[in-house]
């Protein structure tokens, strides 16, 4: 059985980088049926797919936060990573860690974590 | 990019059907995932590929889609079925998923 476990700072100061990393358990990160995503939910708000990645450490973002994010792989711990740089308030958000099928649905989701901007 | 529209919230009563539906131009013609999402917990797939189940979901729920416009339905709706319900799409055109607003079930 598959799990996700997000981890990482719950409170970031505005401008500085956000950082998470997901760890799975009972999988590993090589499969080639899947890419791995991050998608984050603002308080009281619906999802947004932030971006996805690929064990080779081919990624993809989503344009609108293209810029100022970099999801990386380390399949030796088998874990990804997602770093968000310049965050503002409005990146407060609930961050999930899923597993993506391939070109299709987020079949396993971690529990997610909280990260809240503020100074 | 892909536009996927749902109704903010419905409403039903016990043993009713509630029935959720997703918009977006001819969606019929891509594959659609509906998500459930408790409070305070993370989403989970109930429908996947229009209308199949995964293992452990009710066949309460269901799904279908066609045209411009994706249905998922709740069978002999149950207060634990109270949740956030998400539709999701993968764009081809941008390589990416795309998910709906959320529509919110409230069993009354």
């Amino acid at each position: 059985q598959l799990q996700l476990q997000e981890s990482g700072p719950g409170l970031v100061k505005p401008s500085e980088t956000l950082s998470l990393t997901c760890s799975l358990s009972g999988g590993s990160i090589s499969s080639t049926h899947y890419f791995w995503g991050w998608i984050r939910q603002p308080p009281g708000k619906g999802l947004e797919w932030i971006g996805s990645i690929y064990y080779s450490g081919s990624a993809s973002y989503n344009p609108s936060l293209r810029t100022r994010v970099t999801i990386s792989v380390d399949t030796s711990k088998n874990h990804f990573s997602l770093r968000l740089n310049s965050v503002t308030t409005a990146d407060t958000a609930v961050y999930y860690c899923a597993r993506l099928r391939v070109g299709a649905l987020f079949d396993d989701w971690g529990q997610g974590t909280l990260v809240t901007v503020s100074s | 990019s892909y536009v996927l529209t749902q109704a903010p919230s419905v409403s039903v009563t016990p043993g009713k059907t509630a029935t959720f539906t997703c918009g977006g131009n001819n969606i019929g013609s891509k594959s659609v995932h509906w998500y459930q999402q408790k409070p305070g917990q993370a989403p989970v797939l109930v429908i996947y590929y229009d209308g199949d189940r995964p293992s452990g979901i009710p066949e309460r729920f269901s799904g279908s889609n066609s045209g411009n416009t994706a249905t998922l339905t709740i069978s002999r709706v149950e207060v634990g079925d109270e949740a956030d319900y998400y539709c999701q799409v993968w764009d081809s055109s941008s390589d990416s998923p795309v998910f709906g607003g959320g529509t919110k079930l409230t069993v009354l």
